[in-house]
Order: C-alpha cells, then sequence, then structure tokens
C-alpha cells in the first residue's frame, strides 16, 4: 500500500508555455500533499505544502503565481508551472501524508522530469 | 545557519562489508530523523524513521541511530549487495507543527561485487 504516481513522467515544452503535473494517492486519501523540486546532484528543495481544500503554503523564495497548486480532492493535487522558462527545466517530486494515521512517513511519487526548451 | 551535512563523496565499499552513512545536522531541533534511497531518475523511497527520544531502529539489514547531542545519524546497511547500490537521503522532521522536511543532499552508494 501507500502508492504514489505522478503523470506525466516527464515532459518538454517550449519556453512561456504552461505544464500541468498530477500527482494521485492511489490507495490512500491524503489530506496533504508536497510538493519539491530536485536539480542534478542536489537535494530535495521543498516548494510548497498543499492541503485539500485550502490554499498550499509556499517557501519562502518561491512564487505562488508561477507554481499553481491546487489540490482538489484527497487524493489529487496539482502543480501548474506557468509561463516556464529554461531555468524551471528540473525533476519535481510530490509526496503525500496519509490521512488518519499517527505516521510522520512521507510517500514519494516517482517523480516528472521537465524541460523547458 | 541551518544545514543538513551529508558525505558528498560517494562511498565504494565491497560486497558483504558494511555501510555506514552519517548525517550532521546544526542549528536544527528535529522530533525525527528519516533514511531514504533514491535510484537515478526516480522519488526517494522511505526505508527508516527515528524519533528524537529512540536510540537505534533496526529493519532487517539497516540500522540506524541518532544522537541528538552530537546531531548526528548513523545509517548502517549490514552484509551489503550491489542491488543496495543507490543514493541515500536523511531527512529532519517535526520541526514545527507541519509535517514538512528538511533534506540533506544524500550520499551515493557503491557496492562492488
Amino acid at each position: 500500500g501507500a502508492v504514489v504516481s505522478q503523470h506525466p513522467s516527464w515532459v518538454i515544452c517550449k519556453s512561456g508555455t504552461s505544464v500541468k503535473i498530477e500527482c494521485r494517492s492511489l490507495d490512500f486519501q491524503a489530506t496533504t500533499m508536497f510538493w519539491y523540486r530536485q536539480f542534478p546532484k542536489q537535494s530535495l528543495m521543498l516548494m510548497a505544502t498543499s492541503n485539500e481544500g485550502s490554499k498550499a503554503t509556499y517557501e519562502q523564495g518561491v512564487e505562488k503565481d508561477k507554481f499553481l497548486i491546487n489540490h482538489a480532492s484527497l487524493t489529487l493535487s496539482t502543480l501548474t508551472v506557468t509561463s516556464a522558462h529554461p531555468e524551471d527545466s528540473s525533476f519535481y517530486i510530490c509526496s503525500a501524508l496519509r490521512a488518519g494515521t499517527s505516521t510522520d512517513t512521507q510517500y514519494f511519487g516517482p517523480g516528472t522530469r521537465l524541460t523547458v526548451l | 545557519s541551518q544545514k543538513i551535512e551529508q558525505n558528498s563523496e560517494a562511498l565504494n565499499i565491497q560486497e558483504g562489508k558494511t555501510a555506514t552513512l552519517t548525517c550532521n545536522y546544526t542549528n536544527y531541533s528535529p522530533a525525527y530523523l528519516q533514511w531514504y534511497r533514491q535510484d537515478p531518475g526516480r522519488g526517494p523511497v522511505f526505508l527508516l524513521l527515528i524519533r528524537e527520544n529512540e536510540k537505534e531502529k533496526r529493519k532487517e539489514r539497516l540500522k540506524v541511530t541518532f544522537d541528538t547531542t552530537l546531531k548526528q545519524s548513523l545509517f548502517h546497511i549490514t552484509a551489503s549487495q550491489p542491488a543496495d547500490s543507490a543514493t541515500y537521503l536523511c531527512a529532519l522532521g517535526g520541526m514545527d507543527s507541519s509535517y514538512k522536511l528538511i533534506f540533506g543532499s544524500g550520499t551515493r552508494l557503491l557496492v562492488r561485487p
């Protein structure tokens, strides 16, 4: 159990376009999901915390108008990179907290590789 | 400043030996610490969680220690296998009321057959 999927697994887009990435918890409900970004050979950097039914909380330095997050249901959160530019090229990873348990474990998706040309 | 440090150099060991990875942190007070495995191009996979009031945790060939005085965690893989080759990340959590994790940059482990 505790499977998290992401779609797409990779995407290539032109500069200036918007890209939507989906994060789904397949076999559990998640009231909280997180979005991370990882550059090559670097650590995962938390971008924002996504809470079902409320606005996302963004980390310092992350532009909320550029990285739109929608947590529409207990199993789905989406990240939209608006007006993407080459510097937004990165590996985007989501994670989910299983609702209704006392565990602090985050379950991670497989990641989405974004390349902006 | 706040830092989480893991050896940036790869750890290269012979199959069957014990691998020991280190995670040091400064200016954080985590309630718990987690270790994850990450393979290239994949998301992290949870391995173990250890809380601040626990000294040691084991799971099969894995062992984690947590010393809040030294601000250090050690991660051991006994009887290592080539399949254990991956990057191992430590992450600090429970520093506020959220479930946010702060990750180290990871240590790459290579197990030679």
